[in-house]
């Protein structure tokens, strides 16, 4: 059964710096792209960042770029999120979800909240 | 960036009924559309890919069509469960992928 599972979420003032991790199972983790996609409370999806199946390309949202970064460890099935300088906008709900051209699983989120 | 628009915003309907949601992209996206439901505090799920084929384990009552750039998602004598809200994506031309901004099934 492929799975994905957030962690890392939590309480961050404006400025701060967190970072978040998804684990996975199931499925041959470096044969895959890898995306975050972001979900501001009760709002829509949002695209945040891409890593290829070999870390060769990696793509960011203009909303993040120069303040996020990606990264993925193949050998442990793992996926990073680093985030610094950290906003109230980026107050969502992020997910990862796996890569097949569409997005065809995801895992449960993790909520980040940016806030004094 | 590919500007993906989602009609009705809200859709309020009765269980046993027929529904169909538009999704229009700001430009040809062929048929690299995806769709997903999402319902409230789940993570999304996907629904139908390449525009029309539906993703494993979804039921024949949701069907997909269009090319280009629009794009509707069919439901077929809607069951309680399928009351949620819906969302449209196109991977064709990325980055960014771009999502609609959703539309809200609810019961009449």
């Amino acid at each position: 059964e492929v799975q994905l599972v957030e962690s890392g979420g939590g309480l961050v003032k404006p400025g701060g710096s967190l970072r978040l991790s998804c684990a996975a199972s199931g499925f041959t983790f470096s044969n895959y792209n890898i995306n975050w996609v972001r979900q501001a409370p009760g709002k829509g999806l949002e695209w945040v960042s891409s890593i290829s199946s070999s870390s060769s390309y990696i793509y960011y949202a203009d909303s993040v770029k120069g303040r996020f970064t990606i990264s993925r460890d193949n050998a442990k099935n793992s996926l990073s999120l680093q985030m610094n300088s950290l906003r109230a906008e980026d107050t969502a709900v992020y997910y990862c979800a796996r890569d097949s051209s569409s997005f065809d699983y995801w895992g449960q989120g993790t909520l980040v909240t940016v806030s004094s | 960036e590919i500007v993906m628009t989602q009609s009705p915003a809200t859709l309020s309907v009765s269980p046993g009924e027929t529904v169909t949601l538009s999704c229009r992209a700001g430009q040809s996206v062929n048929s690299n559309v995806a769709w997903y439901q999402q319902k409230p505090g789940q993570a999304p799920s996907l629904l139908i890919y390449g525009a029309s084929t539906r993703a494993t384990g979804i039921p024949a009552r949701f069907s997909g069509s269009g090319s280009g750039t629009e794009f509707t998602l069919t439901i077929s004598s809607l069951q309680s469960e399928d009351f949620a809200v819906y969302y449209c994506q196109q991977y064709n031309n990325w980055p960014p992928y771009s999502f609609g901004q959703g539309t809200k099934l609810e019961i009449k």
